[in-house]
């Protein structure tokens, strides 16, 4: 079974370009979130999509940041004018259920991507 | 204002020795905790998990031992090797599954 599969793996763009980033999901798994990491900081929660629909996107920093999950698969993350503190790691990760309280027993968790490295100059 | 917090930066064992990492909390709703291990330019690598019921979980080597009273959890790797050399996140959720993390524990694991 793939993992979560990220693209591109590294983007050097200048501040005011444009960058989107997209992520696979595992197969099966309708929870899709995205995180980031900046600066060496914590990862960082930004949104949550449940199948095709934002659930949680309260991480979002601004709305030079879009999500899309069309079709309930693949999800790109847009930023767009990218700004220089946009540079960072951000990682895609997909779960099968919801609440993952409720399962986590049973061996559902939340898996992470490789990560995509952005860096705006 | 921090709701994960590891407080040691760097941890440094012998081979062979257990390693043991430290995670604390403030938030009383989060439901289960999860480790995860990541190496330089790679992502997070899921470890281990624990459900806020249990107080103790066990995968090979690796035991997770949840206190709740004082909202502190510890990883434990016994035996420690070489190749547990690496980054150690706590993370916590609740029912939005929404990952707080901590800052990271490195762990060096010499001969």
């Amino acid at each position: 079974e793939a993992g979560v599969t990220q693209f591109p793996s590294h983007s050097v763009i200048e501040k005011g370009q444009t960058v989107t980033l997209r992520c696979d999901p595992i197969s099966g798994h309708d929870n899709l979130y995205w995180y980031r990491r900046v600066m060496g900081k914590e990862i960082k929660f930004l949104l949550h999509f449940v199948k095709e629909s934002k659930q949680d996107e309260s991480g979002m920093p601004n709305n030079r940041f879009l999500a899309e999950r069309t079709g309930g698969t693949y999800s790109t993350l847009k930023v767009q004018p990218a700004e220089l503190e946009d540079s960072g790691v951000y990682f895609c990760a997909s779960s099968r259920e919801y609440d993952l309280g409720l399962s986590i027993g049973a061996g559902n968790t939340i898996y992470f991507g490789e990560g995509s490295w952005l860096t705006v100059v | 204002d921090q709701q994960v917090k590891q407080n040691s930066p760097s941890l440094s064992v012998q081979e062979g020795r257990i390693s043991i990492l430290n995670c604390d909390y403030t938030n009383s709703m989060f439901d289960y905790f999860l480790w995860y291990k990541k190496y330089p330019a790679e992502g997070p690598t899921f470890l281990i998990s624990i459900s806020s019921i249990k107080d103790k979980n066990e995968d090979g080597r690796f035991t997770v031992f949840l206190n709740k009273s004082a909202k502190h959890l510890s990883l434990h790797i016994v035996p420690s090797q070489p190749g547990d050399s690496a980054v150690y996140f706590c993370a916590a959720g609740d029912y939005t599954d929404k990952l707080i993390f901590g800052t990271g524990t490195r762990l060096q694991v010499f001969p």
